[in-house]
């Protein structure tokens, strides 16, 4: 019962590097987001995706890059890494049948610090 | 400024209490509130979904109640347990699942 899986739990990364976060899911949801989760602070949307194919920019997404090739992956990539992006990162994803009313699943989130 | 606050900031409480988890919003247009449940180093978990028409909604020993009017809703955790402490978010909707807003959370501790 794997639901959604979030690769690798903890990274630091040193500024300029790059590295993509890997987010899978089995549950057939065609919807998928990406977090991030400062402290003291609501987590911010950065991308989101409808289905394979599909992405749109969310409230934070400069610095990050998505693609949905499938509808189990949904990878965050990161090309420059600033210090900025030191922050814990959530990957998501529901169903929608009605559009609105659907729980979404977490993934248990990556640690990631750029020093 | 965030449109989603709640209060307090954390809280501490004994085994077996009660306690009651405040949210305000103004966000608009109102689609759905929700309250998820993460533990320490995990992801958030669904505890209730509330749409305008309700106003009360129960999960176990978990209820919230939803005031549109005031834009208020609460989290009221019945007879509490160990386990129970956790940070607990509540989200508004305004729209689609795209466009929901966090709140910063309420850090529980149920101490023994």
């Amino acid at each position: 019962n794997a639901g959604v899986t979030q690769t690798p739990k903890f990274r630091i990364l040193k500024i300029g590097q790059s590295m993509t976060l890997q987010c899978t899911q089995d549950m057939n949801h065609n919807y998928m987001y990406w977090y991030r989760q400062d402290p003291g602070m609501g987590l911010k949307l950065i991308y989101y995706s409808v289905g394979a194919g599909i992405t749109d920019k969310g409230e934070v997404p400069n610095g990050y890059n998505v693609s949905r090739s499938t509808t189990e992956d949904f990878p965050l990539r990161l090309e420059l890494a600033a210090p900025s992006q030191t922050s814990v990162y959530f990957c998501a994803s529901s169903h929608t049948v009605e559009g609105r009313d659907q729980p979404q699943h977490f993934g248990d989130g990556t640690r990631l610090s750029i020093l | 400024k965030n449109q989603v606050e709640q209060s307090p900031q954390s809280l501490i409480i004994l085994e077996g209490k009660n306690c009651t988890l405040q949210c305000n919003y103004t966000v608009s247009p109102f689609s759905n509130l929700r309250w998820y449940k993460q533990d320490t180093g995990r992801g958030p978990v669904s505890l209730t979904i509330m749409t305008f028409s309700e106003n009360t909604k129960s999960n176990g020993r978990y209820t919230a109640t939803l005031d549109a009017d005031t834009k208020q809703s609460s989290l009221h955790i019945t007879a509490s347990q160990l386990s129970d402490s956790a940070s607990y978010i509540c989200v508004v909707s305004a729209g689609d699942n795209n466009d929901m807003r966090f709140g910063a959370g309420t850090r529980l501790t149920v101490k023994p």
